[in-house]
């Protein structure tokens, strides 16, 4: 079936620096990909999501990168500050259903 | 403030005990959704329902029962669970009829079960 591997599933850098977060996805007809931040006790939350017509996308710290060749894409969050401690999540889906394929996560520490 | 709003924020029950999650959206979306958040592991779809309709059951025990009145209310019934099922129950909604749209989330429903 799909499925979607996110990579590491824990990441700690030092504050100021760059973290970047990794996912694979198998179904090739997939066609959109969200990336969602959930911090503790709180819900998940849309940070920045992706078509496949689009290569890359910004926005301030963030940034998306798309590959459909190598079906990768990855999250890129530069200058890290102690408020981008969170659980991060990625997730795809493509035209066949409305479901969304959710990465297992990654826990994101930022060491002050 | 979210648009996609839970109830009971927090739930402690017995193994006999029936209770019902209630999720609410004022967003406009005709797509929901009920999540099972366990602690170290992903999101688990349970159900989804579009334009009112169950379009997913992934495998779910029948001890959970949801019911969707209208595309803005969304239920989860709860019959005779098991210590496994303590969880984060979260729901969430999209727009229906298209694919590839984001989810928003509410804040879940902390559940827990003696």
């Amino acid at each position: 079936g799909e499925n979607v591997e996110q990579h590491p599933s824990t990441l700690s850098v030092q504050e100021g620096d760059s973290a970047v977060i990794k996912c694979t996805y198998s179904d090739s007809a997939s066609n959109y990909f969200p990336w969602y931040k959930q911090e503790l006790g709180k819900r998940p939350q849309l940070i920045i999501d992706i078509r496949s017509n689009v290569g890359e996308k910004k926005d301030q710290r963030i940034a998306v990168t798309l590959n459909k060749t190598a079906k990768h894409f990855s999250l890129h969050i530069t200058e890290t500050q102690p408020e981008d401690s969170a659980v991060y999540f990625c997730a795809s889906s493509g035209d066949s259903n409305y479901q969304l394929i959710w990465g297992a996560g990654t826990k994101l520490i930022i060491k002050p | 403030e979210t648009g996609v709003t839970q109830t009971p924020r927090h739930l402690v029950m017995g193994m006999t005990n029936k209770k019902s999650l209630k999720c609410e959206q004022h967003l406009g979306h005709n797509a929901m959704y009920w999540y099972k958040q366990s602690a170290k592991k992903p999101l688990e779809l349970m159900f989804v329902y579009n334009f009112k309709e169950q379009t997913e059951n992934n495998s779910v025990p029948s001890r959970f029962s949801p019911e969707c009145p209208n595309s803005s209310h969304l239920f989860l019934h709860l019959h005779t669970l098991q210590p496994e099922d303590s969880a984060l129950y979260l729901c969430a909604s999209s727009h229906g009829g298209r694919k590839g749209q984001p989810q928003h989330f509410g804040d879940g429903t902390r559940l827990s079960i003696l």
